[in-house]
C-alpha cells in the first residue's frame, strides 16, 4: 500500500523568503509524484510532476521540487515566495505499474500563508 | 476551452434527500474520478471509472453511487444514507503524459 505524509501542516513565511515544503512517500512500486496547489474555494491545480530522468522538476509559478529516491521524498521548493502563493498545496503519488489505476494518493496538505 | 466543469458551485439539501452532483469533460479522457475533501483530511476517492460503463468503489463509496452511460459525463448521487455528506467534492479526469489527474472546480455540498 502506498502513503504520503506532508510533514508540516502550515508553513508561514515572510514575502520574498524561500521556502520548502516537505513531502514523503511510502511504496513497494515505482510511482509518479505530483505536486498539486489549491486556492480557497476552488479546485486543484497541476504544479508539477515527476516521471523518470532528472530528478530535479520545474513547474510553474517558479515552484520546483527534488526526487529523492533513498529518502523517498518529494520536497516542493520556491527561492522567494509572493503573496498570491497563500494557499493549500497536495503532495501526492500514483502507482506506475501495469495494473495502474491510475489512483491518487494524497497526503494530509500543507497550507502556505505568506505574510507581508 | 478544454476542461472540466463542475456544477452546482454551491449545493444545499436537507436531511433524508438525494442529491446528484454534475460533473462534465470534454478532454476526451477515459477516466473520472470523484473525491470527497474534509478540512485537514486531504483528498479521499469516493468512486472511479476507468471506461465508459464500467466504475469501482473507492476508499469511501459508502452512501454515494454514480453511473457512467457517456465518456463525458460521470455523476455522483449522494444518498440519505451517507451520515456526514457536508465536504467540498472534486470531480478529475485522467490522461495525457503520466496518465495526470486534472480537476474541475468543486461542488460544496451542505447539509441543512
Amino acid at each position: 500500500a502506498q502513503s504520503v505524509t506532508q510533514l508540516d501542516s502550515q508553513v508561514p513565511v515572510f514575502e520574498e523568503a524561500p521556502v520548502e515544503l516537505r513531502c514523503n512517500y511510502s511504496s513497494s512500486v515505482s510511482v509518479y509524484l505530483f505536486w498539486y496547489v489549491q486556492y480557497p474555494n476552488q479546485g486543484l491545480q497541476l504544479l508539477l510532476k515527476y516521471l523518470s530522468g532528472s530528478t530535479l522538476v520545474k513547474g510553474i509559478n517558479g515552484f520546483e521540487a527534488e526526487f529523492n529516491k533513498s529518502q523517498t521524498s518529494f520536497h516542493l521548493r520556491k527561492p522567494s515566495v509572493h503573496i498570491s502563493d497563500t494557499a493549500e498545496y497536495f503532495c501526492a503519488v500514483s502507482d506506475r505499474g501495469s495494473s495502474n489505476t491510475g489512483k491518487l494518493i494524497f497526503g494530509q496538505g500543507t497550507t502556505l500563508q505568506v505574510k507581508p | 476551452d478544454g476542461g472540466i466543469t463542475q456544477s452546482p458551485k454551491y449545493l444545499f439539501r436537507k436531511e433524508g434527500q438525494n442529491v446528484t452532483l454534475s460533473c462534465e469533460q470534454n478532454l476526451n479522457h477515459d477516466a473520472m474520478y470523484w473525491y470527497r475533501q474534509d478540512p485537514g483530511q486531504g483528498l479521499r476517492l469516493i468512486y472511479y471509472s476507468q471506461i465508459v460503463n464500467d466504475f469501482q468503489k473507492g476508499d469511501i463509496a459508502e452512501g454515494y453511487s454514480v453511473s457512467r452511460e457517456k465518456k463525458e459525463s460521470f455523476p455522483l448521487t449522494v444518498t440519505s444514507a451517507q451520515k456526514n455528506p457536508t465536504a467540498f467534492y472534486l470531480c478529475a479526469s485522467r490522461g495525457g503524459v503520466a496518465d495526470t489527474q486534472y480537476f474541475g472546480p468543486g461542488t460544496r455540498l451542505t447539509v441543512l
